[in-house]
């Protein structure tokens, strides 16, 4: 079975301070990653995915994440955060059940960026 | 468009109301998924058609829920006898193909909010 945990339901940083949303997960093999973003009344938008290759992945906007099997996370971070920055964002696993690929997602972490 | 478009973006109905939302996938995307984020929660699968093969509908909550695409593009997604606990945002999702490509990514819509009033 494929899970995902969100550790932080609220995460709130200063502009211009690193900004760390946790995620951890649990899957039978090895995993497909993602995490997603979500502005106020807009649709998904993927940061970043991680597919067995290179554990640190780099994504849109100066996000990364790395793979870290012996812990099983996938900790989103930048060094830096900016205003624009805030929204809710949610970690995926990606699993296959029948001829289809499924996500599930994490509950959600609504990061706020304070001036 | 080069994105998935969701229509209506807003819907209000009266419990009891049949609701339609239309989902336009990307072109060229074989699989289509609905899902429904309500508040405070995350993604919850609904329904997923690949080409043209049965669809996978393990996720809808009640037999009032169903959903249909046709010519293998655009889906509906209905709720008869709406309740206020549909009140939702009803994303859909399109991927090229079944396994999403090498990946899995699915890109999505902007939603369909659905209030039942």
């Amino acid at each position: 079975a494929q899970s995902v945990t969100q550790l932080d339901s609220h995460v709130s940083v200063s502009e211009g301070t690193p900004v760390l949303l946790r995620c951890n997960y649990s899957s039978s093999y090895s995993p497909s990653l993602f995490w997603y973003v979500q502005h106020p009344n807009k649709g998904l938008q993927l940061l970043l995915k991680y597919t067995s290759a290179a554990t640190l992945v780099k994504g849109i906007n100066g996000f990364e994440a790395e793979f870290k099997k012996s812990e099983t996370s996938f900790h989103l971070t930048k060094p830096s955060a900016h205003m624009s920055d805030a929204a809710e964002y949610f970690c995926v696993v990606s699993y296959i059940s029948g001829s289809a690929r499924q996500l599930t997602f994490g509950s959600g972490t609504q990061l706020t960026v304070l001036p | 468009g080069a994105g998935v478009s969701q229509s209506p973006s807003n819907k209000v109905t009266e419990k009891g109301k049949d609701v339609e939302l239309r989902c336009d996938p990307i072109s060229g995307h074989t699989a289509l998924y609905w899902y429904r984020q309500s508040l405070g929660q995350g993604l919850e699968f609904l329904i997923y058609f690949q080409g043209n093969s049965a669809p996978d509908k393990s996720g809808l909550p009640s037999d009032r829920f169903s959903a249909e695409r046709t010519g293998g593009s655009v889906s509906t997604l209905t709720i008869q006898r709406t309740q206020q606990e549909d009140s939702a945002v009803y994303l859909c999702a399109s991927s090229w193909g079944g396994r999403g490509g090498s990946s899995g990514e699915q890109f999505f819509g902007p939603g369909t909010r659905l209030t039942v009033l």
